[in-house]
């Protein structure tokens, strides 16, 4: 079982529309979340972190903790083309020190 | 300023070869990382150091050996260059384990 889970996509969303990301991670100790863009050819680019169960807002983005079900999303609300890329989710835990990443969902913004 | 800065950017060289890869952060970060990217983009922690102290090591072949001169930069030496050795390498820096991290734009490495 992979550490870190995401859909690869690619998932398409029409432009101004919510985009939904999701993440499953396995273990329970995980208490650091993040996620990460990564345009095609550059490196990847920190968007938000969470570390409490609940939603955390920036702009038109939202992250949203679960750790019951050790689950983590992103939405990202009024897509824009700009936004197409892949979003990786990265967890970790205070005791292995070091970012566990998923192989990354593929988002394309319809225009 | 480039915050996480990695050169060289294109790396083509041929099986055996030995090569380095540096890396240089001006955040003032405590702790550094060198991650393989593969084809299939799937992004993997190799080493990290804290305060040039090495912490991860994962299970890299030893013909790969990071050196960290100072906190603020931490090089990667690749000796007998393989095949199955190319890919994307990416530096990043955090102020320390578990934070979030920056990443450098990345060194592609291609072997002949």
């Amino acid at each position: 079982q992979k550490e870190v889970e995401q859909n690869s996509g690619p998932l398409s969303v029409p432009e101004g529309a919510i985009a939904s990301l999701n993440c499953t991670y396995s273990d329970r100790v995980s208490q650091s979340f993040f996620w990460y863009r990564q345009y095609s050819g550059k490196s990847p680019e920190l968007i938000m972190s969470i570390y409490s169960n609940g939603d955390k807002e920036d702009g038109r983005f939202t992250a949203q903790l679960n750790k019951a079900s050790q689950y983590v999303s992103l939405l990202i609300r009024d897509s824009q083309p700009s936004d197409s890329a892949t979003y990786l989710c990265a967890a970790s835990n205070f005791g292995n020190e070091k970012l566990t990443f998923g192989t990354g969902t593929r988002l394309t913004i319809i225009p | 300023d480039t915050a996480v800065s990695q050169t060289p950017k294109y790396l083509v060289t041929q099986m055996g070869n030995d090569k380095s890869i540096k890396c240089e952060q001006n955040l003032g970060h405590d702790t550094m990382y060198w991650y393989k990217q593969d084809s299939k983009k799937f992004l993997k922690i190799m080493f990290s150091y804290n305060n040039k102290e090495l912490i991860i090591n994962e299970t890299v072949p030893n013909r790969f050996s990071p050196k960290s001169p100072d906190k603020a930069h931490l090089n990667l030496h690749i000796n007998s260059l393989e095949l199955g050795d190319s890919a994307v390498y990416f530096c990043a820096s955090s102020t320390g384990p578990n934070q979030p991290q920056h990443f450098g734009d990345g060194t592609r490495l291609s072997i002949l």
